[in-house]
């Protein structure tokens, strides 16, 4: 079964700096993708970043960053120079079978 | 272009009552997902249409139902409401991205839900 974990059910920033959320899945694919979703409190999913896991290296959109590390399992996000725009429900997800697995999400604050 | 769409925002029905929440998808795309989002449940995945079919479902009740319509949209049918169907409903539509090795994979974009209240 493909599972997404999230261990880290809240995290806060402050405005200006670095934060990391942590995911881990487990899978038995050697070709699947993973997604960072964004969910405000208006509750609209907003995909955030993507990584295919065939490419080794890292995949970034601006401030957004991930740490991939196959070999582990291990997905994380790094939000830098954080705005409180970026405050939200974090969800690591991964493709499985045509539709998304999620973790259970990271709540992030981030403080002014 | 038009992003995917869902109505009504806000649903609220009773016990045993039956609940039809609405889809289109980005213009011109075949695939709806529906997924759940229910509180200390998280998102799971319930039902994948393409191309007017089901293609999968995930681990719920056959009361959980849909259809897709020729135009792509699509409606999700909650038969016999119980309390615990109270969640927010969200559809996606996937654009594909496409690359040199890929075999063509899909990011999937949300719409705004449709909150479902159960009384």
């Amino acid at each position: 079964a493909q599972t997404v974990t999230q261990s880290q059910p809240e995290m806060s920033v402050q405005e200006a700096e670095t934060v990391t959320l942590s995911c881990t899945y487990d899978t038995s694919e050697s070709d699947y993708y993973l997604f960072w979703y964004k969910q405000p409190p208006s509750r609209q999913m907003i995909l955030v970043i993507r990584q295919e896991a065939y490419k080794q290296q890292n995949a970034t959109e601006n401030r957004f960053s991930v740490n991939f590390q196959k070999a582990a399992k291990s997905f994380s996000l790094k939000i830098s120079d954080s705005q409180l725009g970026d405050a939200a429900m974090y969800f690591c997800s991964m493709e499985y079978g045509n539709k998304l697995v999620f973790g259970a999400g990271t709540i992030l604050r981030v403080k002014s | 272009e038009a992003g995917v769409t869902q109505s009504p925002t806000h649903l609220i029905k009773t016990r045993g009552q039956q609940a039809t929440l609405r889809c289109s998808p980005i213009s011109g795309h075949t695939s709806v997902y529906w997924y759940q989002q229910a509180l200390g449940l998280g998102l799971q995945f319930l039902l994948w249409y393409d191309e007017g079919e089901e293609r999968n479902r995930g681990n719920f009740p056959p009361r959980f139902s849909g259809r897709q319509f020729p135009n792509y949209s699509s409606e999700l049918n909650v038969n016999a409401l119980e309390l615990e169907d109270s969640a927010l409903y969200l559809c996606a539509s996937p654009l594909g991205f496409r690359d040199s090795w890929s075999s063509g994979k899909e990011t999937q974009y949300f719409g705004p839900g449709t909150r479902l209240l159960v009384l």
